[in-house]
C-alpha cells in the first residue's frame, strides 16, 4: 500500500539509550520531515530533507541526527535518549515540498 | 513564512456548516495557503490549499479574502468525524529548502 511506514509504533527507553526510528515511503517523494508532538501541544518540526543526501534542521534538531541514503528512507537517530524526548514522532513526504505533505501515523516514544 | 492566527477553539452542530478562520495579514503574493488537520492524535491529513482563488474538493472549501489577508475553511456538513484539530499555514510556493511549520491551529468540537 502507498503512503509513509513508521516503524516500531510503541519504543520505551532507558534514559541514555539510543535507538532509530524509522520511516519510509513507497510514492517516490522527494521532501521528508520528522516532527514531534507533546502531549496537547501543535507539531514542531526537527529536521527535514528535500532529496537523497540533502538534510536540515528544523525548529527542534537538538539530540536528533538524521541522514538520507536513499529517496524512500529517513531514519531519525535518538542519539543519547532523555525524558524530554517522550513524545510522538511523525514523519511525512510531498512530492514537490509544498503540495499536500502525506503523515504516517507516528511512533510513541516513552523515555524514562 | 507568514504569520497565521486562528482561534484556540469553535463548536459546531452536527449537520451545519464549519467555517474556520485564519488571519495572515503578512502575507506576501508567492505565498499559499494551506489547511490540514489532525484527529485525535493521528498523523495530518490534508485537506486543501489555495493562492488567491476560491478552492473547493471533496472535503471542504477554502475562500481567500480579495487582499489575501485572510481565509476561511468551509466544511459544508460537519459530521462527529470532523473533530478534529484544524491547522492553518502559509507557505512560499516552491521554497526550497523547507518544510511546514504548524502553529496551534482550531480545535473544532462538532455535536450531536
Amino acid at each position: 500500500n502507498a503512503g509513509v511506514t513508521q516503524t516500531p509504533k510503541f519504543q520505551v527507553l532507558k534514559t541514555g539509550q539510543s535507538m532509530t526510528l524509522q520511516c519510509a515511503q513507497d510514492m517516490n517523494h522527494e521532501y521528508m520531515s520528522w516532527y514531534r508532538q507533546d502531549p496537547g501541544m501543535g507539531l514542531r518540526l526537527i529536521h527535514y530533507s528535500v532529496g537523497a543526501g540533502i538534510t536540515d534542521q528544523g525548529e527542534v534538531p537538538n539530540g536528533y541526527n538524521v541522514s538520507r541514503s536513499t529517496t524512500e528512507d529517513f531514519p531519525l537517530r535518538l542519539l543519547s535518549a532523555a525524558p524530554s524526548q517522550t513524545s510522538v514522532y511523525f514523519c511525512a513526504s510531498s512530492y514537490s515540498g509544498f503540495y499536500g505533505y502525506t503523515f504516517g501515523s507516528g511512533t510513541r516514544l516513552t523515555v524514562v | 513564512d507568514a504569520k497565521t492566527t486562528q482561534p484556540t477553539s469553535m463548536d459546531c452542530a452536527e449537520g451545519r456548516a464549519a467555517n474556520l478562520p485564519c488571519n495572515h495579514s503578512t502575507i506576501s503574493g508567492n505565498e499559499y495557503v494551506y489547511w490540514y488537520r489532525q484527529i485525535h492524535s493521528q498523523g495530518p491529513q490534508y485537506i486543501i490549499h489555495g493562492l488567491k482563488n476560491n478552492e473547493t474538493n471533496e472535503m471542504a472549501s477554502l475562500i481567500i479574502t480579495e487582499d489575501r489577508k485572510s481565509s476561511t475553511l468551509i466544511l459544508p456538513h460537519a459530521t462527529l468525524r470532523d473533530t478534529a484539530v484544524y491547522y492553518c499555514i502559509v507557505r512560499v510556493v516552491n521554497q526550497a529548502g523547507t518544510a511546514l511549520i504548524f502553529g496551534k491551529g482550531t480545535t473544532l468540537s462538532v455535536s450531536s
